[in-house]
């Protein structure tokens, strides 16, 4: 079946402009989760959603971030006037339910602030 | 602080060589579970493996193997006969019961690289 979609897999923006970044994740997974992984780095843990909810936003850097899940399918992470130090990759990741069960990751999305 | 620290970050051996990754965690829970993930020049992270934290058994699948030990609070991996394959950056994670189920922390990886 069908592996995370990310969408774009690149996002080249300007300093001070708005972007979204959409994940797709895997059929049935009721469990999301956003990461941030800059250069040599590890990934970062930014949010995580329970079906519709976001059950836990504590990694989230400001408020000029925020993620959406309408559905309890796909989810949208959009960034407000963006910052040169927002240029990372950003990584979803569902999984069958809540709990420490496998995450499957997406190809992530490449975001670049000029 | 870190709560995982991957001292090594990176890792050079020649195909067949064995190579251990090290990983060192710190929590306070006493449930927890440890993760291995592979990056790949791709970027696509792959899950190798998932350990709680009342299972000390060692566990070998086909040339990996884990080696978790509580008393010093690691979860070492160990690739047997390395092959060009395995080169990537392989990661240990962690995530604890009294935080949010499933949030990973994430160490900064270890980049090996295996040579013909």
């Amino acid at each position: 079946g069908a592996g995370v979609s990310q969408t774009p897999s690149n996002k080249v923006t300007e300093k001070g402009k708005y972007v979204e970044l959409r994940c797709d994740p895997i059929s049935g997974h009721t469990a999301l989760y956003w990461y941030r992984q800059s250069l040599g780095q590890g990934p970062e843990f930014l949010i995580y959603f329970q079906g519709t909810g976001a059950a836990d936003d504590s990694g989230l850097p400001n408020d000029r971030f925020f993620a959406v899940r309408p559905e309890g399918s796909v989810s949208t992470l959009k960034i407000q006037r963006t910052e040169r130090g927002d240029s990372a990759v950003y990584l979803c990741a569902s999984s069958l339910t809540q709990g420490v069960n496998e995450q499957f990751f997406g190809p992530g999305t490449r975001l670049t602030v000029l | 602080a870190q709560k995982v620290t991957q001292a090594q970050t990176e890792i050079s051996v020649v195909e067949k060589e064995d190579v251990t990754l090290d990983c060192v965690y710190e929590t306070r829970d006493t449930t927890y579970y440890l993760f291995w993930y592979k990056q790949p020049p791709s970027g696509e992270l792959v899950f190798l493996i998932r350990r709680n934290s009342f299972d000390e058994q060692n566990e070998i699948s086909g040339r990996y193997s884990w080696n978790f030990q509580k008393s010093t609070s690691s979860f070492n991996f160990t690739i047997t006969a390395s092959q060009v394959v395995d080169s990537a950056v392989y990661f240990c994670a962690l995530s604890e019961r009294g935080s949010t189920l499933g949030r990973l922390y994430f160490g900064r990886g270890t980049q090996l690289t295996v040579w013909p």
